[in-house]
């Protein structure tokens, strides 16, 4: 089945600074690979994702790449702020289901 | 507002001590699961559900039931619960397949079994 590796498990940046989190998946089926950000005490939520059939996507900070032939994909965020202190969750799809990483824990310090 | 919804947020129990933990959503997704959430282990599936009376294990089903009467509810279930099943919970929600789409989850429920 599949399986997603995530690193680092933590991630401590200067706030300006930019942080990237690596993941890698085993399933050369997978097409869907979101990302979901999990403040303090809080529900995880989506803040990007991308599918197979591109290798780059952007929004503001945020940015993903995906290398299918390698089987990784990576979040890039730059110019960091506090408020990007959280733990972050890669995901790949396999049948019917979504599996997930272990988790980045990310710092920003002012 | 478009919300998945679980009671209780907070419980203490005792080993063996059947309890539920129940997960409401008022988007008319048809994907509806359920995750738990440990240090160091990320997210893991328990059970999903692709529609009414359609439930399936996820990765770590041992010890919990599910049941899917309705589209929107998905109660998670533990029958005799033991201190290993003590963990963050969080249910979720999606269209279509579940493994395509945005998931959305509920405020989670943070678990102790004494």
């Amino acid at each position: 089945g599949e399986n997603v590796e995530q690193h680092p498990s933590t991630l401590s940046v200067q706030e300006g600074d930019s942080a990237v989190i690596k993941c890698t998946y085993s399933d050369s089926a997978s097409n869907y690979f979101p990302w979901y950000k999990q403040e303090l005490g809080k529900r995880p939520q989506l803040i990007i994702d991308i599918r197979s059939n591109v290798g780059e996507k952007k929004d503001q900070r945020i940015a993903v790449t995906l290398n299918k032939t390698a089987k990784h994909f990576s979040l890039h965020i730059t110019e960091t702020q506090p408020e990007d202190s959280a733990v972050y969750f890669c995901a790949a799809n396999t049948y019917n289901k979504l599996i997930f990483g272990a988790g980045t824990r990310l710092a920003v310090h002012p | 507002e478009a919300q998945v919804t679980q009671n209780p947020r907070y419980l203490i129990t005792v080993t063996g001590k059947k309890l539920t933990v129940t997960c409401s959503q008022n988007m008319n997704h048809e994907y509806m699961s359920w995750y738990r959430q440990d240090p160091g282990l990320g997210l893991r599936q328990i059970y999903y559900s692709m529609n009414v009376e359609v439930t399936d294990k996820g990765d770590v089903p041992e010890g919990y039931k599910v049941s899917r009467k309705e589209k929107r509810n998905f109660p998670l279930i533990l029958e005799s619960p033991s201190p290993n099943q003590t963990s963050l919970y969080f249910c979720a929600s999606s269209l279509g397949t579940g493994d395509d789409t945005e998931a959305f989850f509920g405020q989670g429920t943070r678990l102790t079994v004494v």
